[in-house]
This record gives structure tokens, C-alpha cells and sequence, in this order.
């Protein structure tokens, strides 16, 4: 069962660089959000995607880009890196309201 | 706006006693409440949640929290901690808001 699935594990960007963090989900979900997680910040949300064909902003959406695909996937895009963006960004997906969300298994993205 | 709180960055027990992780939550209307744990360099995974009904719920691994709906309070707790308890602890509310997260260490 692989559940949500984030490639890749880790990435180094340069400043100015652009990179996608790609995601996709095999539970059916309707909901799926990407995250960055820092230390003393705990988690905090960038983008969301209530259903297919929806996004909308989260906590933090600056410097951020998002594409629901289709109902698996959901991609994280930073059109222009910047150090301010080095952290661990989680996807995770989930069906109804008030059921668990399932987290992948993060991405390291440092920007140097 | 719903959101949450763990009001403690860290927390130390000893294996064997009782722990306590604090959370309180600040919704409109009936909560949707959650726990989930994270281990070292790997994504959350859940515990346990409060919907409705019984103010007490029990999840994995041997937590329970209690919902205390006076006090807007949803704390995680265990009777007897292990060391391998010892992990990063989130509180989450239905909009999927997480805490700062709380790091939990059993000291042996």
C-alpha cells in the first residue's frame, strides 16, 4: 500500500532556481495539502485542494505555485527559490471531512 | 478561524510514569480533533481523534485523550510512558491546522 507518495526525498536548489515537489495519493482521497514544516513552527499550510479542479491558499502560499492534476496528484511548484524556503515540505491527503489525513514521508529542500 | 495550541515545546517523564501532552483548540461550533506522532526524519503518523460522542477516546500505541469541551481542551495522555515513546507530538484540528508540535522525551 503506498499511501501518498512525495518525490524527491531530497533536493538542493540554488537561489533563483524553480523546482516542482511532485505528489500522488492511491486512497481515493478528495482533499490533498502540502505543508512546510520548520523547527519551533511546527506544521504549517502552504496550499490546499478540497476536491479536483479547487486550490486555495493556505498559512504560508507566497513564493508558492499549485496544480491539482487530476484526483491523485497534486504538485508543489517554487517558481524562485529563495533560503527562506529551506524546509520540509509534507503532502498529505484525506476523504471526507473529519477523517485522518495521511502524510508522505517529506522532502529535505535546501536552498543555498 | 479554528486553530490549536500546545502551550509546552518539550516534555520529560520517566519510563514508567504517567504523561501528559497539552493541547487546547479554539473552534466555532463542534470540533473535529486530532493527534498525530512523528518520528525522527519520517512524515506524521495519526493516533487518534475526537468526532463525537465519548469525551475520552483511546488510540494507538496505548494514548487516550480526553476532550474537555469547559476548558477547549483535547490532552494527550498515556498511563505508563516508554522510552520509545519519545517523539514529536501534534495536535490538529479539522481544518487541518497544526500545532507547533510538543517533543516528548522518556527518559530510561
Amino acid at each position: 500500500n503506498a499511501g501518498v507518495t512525495q518525490t524527491p526525498k531530497f533536493q538542493v536548489l540554488k537561489t533563483g532556481q524553480s523546482m516542482t515537489l511532485q505528489c500522488a495519493q492511491d486512497m481515493n482521497h478528495n482533499s490533498m495539502y502540502w505543508y512546510r514544516q520548520d523547527p519551533g513552527m511546527g506544521l504549517r499550510l502552504i496550499y490546499y485542494s478540497a476536491s479536483e479542479g479547487t486550490t486555495d491558499k493556505g498559512e504560508v502560499p507566497n513564493g508558492y505555485n499549485v496544480s491539482r492534476l487530476n484526483k491523485r496528484e497534486f504538485s508543489l511548484r517554487l517558481e524562485s527559490a529563495a533560503p527562506s524556503q529551506t524546509s520540509v515540505y509534507f503532502c498529505a491527503s484525506t476523504g471526507v471531512s473529519g477523517n485522518t489525513i495521511y502524510f508522505g514521508e517529506g522532502s529535505w529542500l535546501t536552498v543555498v | 478561524a479554528q486553530s490549536v495550541a500546545q502551550p509546552e515545546d518539550q516534555v520529560n517523564v520517566a519510563e514508567g510514569n504517567p504523561l501528559t501532552v497539552k493541547c487546547t483548540y479554539s473552534v466555532s461550533g463542534n470540533p473535529y480533533l486530532f493527534w498525530y506522532v512523528q518520528y525522527p526524519n519520517r512524515g506524521l503518523q495519526f493516533l487518534l481523534k475526537y468526532i463525537t460522542g465519548d469525551n475520552l477516546v483511546k488510540g494507538s500505541y496505548g494514548f487516550e485523550a480526553e476532550f474537555n469541551k469547559s476548558q477547549t481542551s483535547f490532552h494527550l495522555k498515556k498511563p505508563s510512558a516508554l522510552v520509545s515513546d519519545s517523539a514529536l507530538y501534534f495536535c490538529a484540528v479539522g481544518n487541518m491546522r497544526f500545532g507547533a508540535g510538543t517533543r516528548l522525551t522518556v527518559k530510561p
